[in-house]
């Protein structure tokens, strides 16, 4: 069975300082899909990134860098100079790979880090 | 870019009647769609995997009688809760995935906010 874990659920930050929201999952599937998604009060969910299980390259957009660590199962988020405009709930899920091109896996997800930024 | 759209954004019923919930991929096909449910300040919790033309699947401890889903179509899944009751209040969202791509992120809609009095 596919877990994700995400300790941290409230983190409070003053603006301009760094964050980084943690996540480990759990799994036996070899190949598999981990996410970031943003959840602000509006609830829609907005995606910020997809990493396959064999791409452990880290990657940085912008203010936002995530460290995919296949050895310790983690696939952390760091936000940098953050923003009000990054208070918002943050979801790290895993999705096993579709058995076929065209098709879909359900994800699986985290409960969730708040993240409050103050000014 | 692909965008999925949920109608109604927001329903308040009465306990007891019926609440239909659509889910429509506006740019793509998606012969697989999921619909997911959100406790306020919980996580997304799978409930259904609804699939184009054939049964849906759910996820265990979801009653298939009482979250009835019909995927009619490559673009529109629908979601009725039957005979609505204060527990079921919840904030609703489906996701789906162009099946025209090889493996491509998941796309949400905005969800839909359903109180039961």
């Amino acid at each position: 069975a596919q877990k994700v874990t995400q300790a941290q659920t409230e983190i409070s930050v003053v603006e301009k300082e760094d964050v980084t929201l943690d996540c480990v999952y759990e799994t036996r599937d070899t190949t598999y899909y981990l996410f970031w998604y943003k959840q602000p009060p509006s609830g829609e969910l907005v995606f910020l990134i997809r990493r396959n299980s064999f791409d452990e390259q880290n990657e940085i957009s912008g203010r936002y860098s995530w460290n995919f660590q296949k050895s310790t199962s983690s696939f952390n988020f760091t936000i940098t100079a953050s923003q009000v405009v990054d208070s918002a709930v943050y979801f790290c899920a895993l999705s096993e790979a579709p058995l076929r091109t065209g098709t879909a896996s359900k994800l699986t997800f985290g409960t969730g880090t708040r993240l409050q930024v103050t000014l | 870019g692909a965008v999925v759209s949920q109608h109604p954004s927001r329903v308040i019923c009465k306990s007891g009647t019926s609440v239909k919930i659509e889910c429509r991929s506006l740019d793509f096909q998606a012969t697989t769609m999921f619909w997911y449910r959100q406790f306020p300040k919980q996580s997304l919790m799978l409930m259904a995997t609804s699939n184009e033309g054939s049964k849906a699947t759910y996820e265990q401890g979801v009653e298939k009688d009482k979250f009835l889903i019909n995927h009619a179509s490559l673009t529109l899944s629908t979601l009725t809760v039957t005979s609505a009751h204060p527990e079921d209040s919840s904030f609703y969202i489906c996701s789906a995935r162009d099946s025209g791509r090889g493996v491509g992120k998941q796309f949400f809609g905005p969800g839909t906010r359903l109180t039961v009095l």
